[in-house]
């Protein structure tokens, strides 16, 4: 069964592009959870997708968005990027529901896209 | 509001030495706690989740404990070998359903 896949893994913009990352589920995963990780604050949770719908959302500016396509994959934009927008984006796959069989419900990682905004 | 922090934020021990990990969240209510580990510069990998009924989950050399009416989580680890080295990140995952809260981490370095 094929992990969760980003691409791509590496990126350099300057201040003021925008950037478009993609995020492949594992197959039958239905929710897909944005996640920034800077030295400074951590990890923090960006919004997560499930069946094409923001479901849940971090708290972020609306500079950053996303979306979800019909095969669960999903894509973060972030427009007039800045500088402390370098991080490492972390996408994860789940089923997405409540599971009755307690036993499930890992969120699965990907590698990371790592931006460098210069 | 959910916060989960990690205590120690780091940690230096001998191989071959057994060590616990500790990480407390501020609200009872969630729906799992997850331990995860990464490595410098890459992705995470999913250690241990215990659900909120259970009280520990083990693989390995690795437990990890969930007291819930405290807020209270513990990742203990047997025989540390250098190959542990890497950050533990512990996560909470409170409704609404779909939104994960990380702590901070605790940095470990295990010396041969």
């Amino acid at each position: 069964k094929a992990g969760v896949t980003q691409t791509p893994r590496y990126l350099i913009k300057t201040r003021g592009q925008q950037v478009t990352l993609s995020c492949s589920p594992i197959s039958g995963h239905r929710s897909v959870s944005w996640y920034q990780q800077t030295p400074g604050q951590g990890l923090q949770f960006l919004f997560e997708y499930f069946s094409e719908t923001q479901r849940n959302k971090g708290n972020f500016p609306g500079r950053f968005s996303g979306r979800q396509f019909s095969n669960s994959r999903s894509e973060m934009n972030v427009s007039t990027l800045e500088l402390g927008d370098s991080a490492l984006y972390l996408c994860a796959s789940s089923l997405g529901v409540v599971p009755r069989d307690t036993r499930i419900e890992t969120q699965y990682f990907g590698p990371g896209t790592r931006l460098l905004v210069l | 509001k959910q916060e989960v922090t990690q205590i120690p934020a780091a940690l230096s021990v001998p191989e071959g030495e057994n060590l616990v990990l500790n990480c407390s969240f501020t609200d009872s209510a969630i729906y799992n706690l997850q331990w995860f580990r990464q490595d410098p510069g890459k992705g995470l990998t999913s250690l241990l989740l215990i659900q909120s009924s259970q009280r520990e989950q083990t693989s390995g050399r690795l437990n990890a404990s969930l007291d819930k009416s405290s807020g209270r989580s513990t990742l203990y680890i047997a025989a540390s070998q250098p190959g542990d080295s890497a950050t533990y990140l512990c996560a909470v995952h409170p409704p609404p359903y779909g939104k994960v809260i990380f702590g901070p981490g605790t940095s470990l370095s295990v010396i041969p």
